[in-house]
């Protein structure tokens, strides 16, 4: 069975330091990966997503980065966080049809302080 | 610009009692629309999808309609219990794109 690991589960880091965020998928080849971003209360927004290797798709710009070094790993990454950059952290994936679901990680809190 | 409305009011009921939920979007397309659940500190879990040429999807105790003339959806959840209390979040897909778009959620609390 298809399996999401997300880590880790929460994350306090200071103003100005560095992020990575690690998601990988078990039991299936060639995903769609995404990371989604929710604040306290709000609904989820796309940051990125990816069909392939090497291939990042942003939706907004912002402080942060993504790559997708192998088939079924996605990375979350920013060079300096901000204070804005707190909030809840979801990685998903879904198979590459159109009528399939997202499956999500557990998420990761991220407080910048 | 595009935009998908879920009520942000919290939605209080009775236990026993049928919750409805509500999704509008604007200048979307969607092929697909699906809804999700979350619980507190957790991924979405998802529990429903109707396509375009659908007007209604049931599983067990829930129902979906998906109207494409009024862009609305409602989501349904007959003879509610405490156990379905959390935020359900509906999320579009459209053909041409692989990215689904979700609403802000609505929270759902079942009281005994």
């Amino acid at each position: 069975s298809q399996t999401i690991h997300q880590w880790p589960v929460t994350l306090v880091q200071p103003v100005g330091s560095p992020l990575s965020l690690e998601c990988t998928v078990e039991g299936t080849s060639n995903p769609n990966l995404y990371w989604y971003r929710q604040a306290a209360g709000r609904g989820l927004q796309l940051l990125f997503y990816s069909v392939g290797i090497g291939q990042i798709s942003s939706e907004v710009p912002q402080n942060l980065s993504a790559s997708r070094p192998q088939d079924r790993q996605f990375i979350l990454s920013s060079k300096k966080l901000l204070l804005s950059d707190s909030g809840f952290y979801l990685c998903a994936w879904n198979v590459r049809t159109l009528d399939t679901e997202a499956f999500f990680g557990q998420g990761t809190r991220l407080t910048v302080v | 610009s595009q935009k998908i409305e879920q009520n942000s009011e919290a939605l209080n009921i009775q236990e026993g009692k049928t919750a409805t939920l509500t999704c509008n979007y604007t200048n979307y397309s969607p092929a697909y629309l699906q809804w999700y659940r979350q619980d507190p500190g957790r991924g979405p879990v998802f529990l429903l999808l109707i396509r375009e040429n659908e007007k209604e999807k049931r599983k067990e105790r829930l129902k979906v309609t998906f109207d494409t003339t009024l862009k609305q959806s409602l989501f349904h959840i007959t003879a509610s219990q405490p156990a379905d209390s959390a935020t359900y979040l509906c999320a579009l897909r459209a053909y041409n794109f692989n990215k689904f778009y979700f609403g802000s959620g609505t929270k759902l609390n079942v009281k005994p």
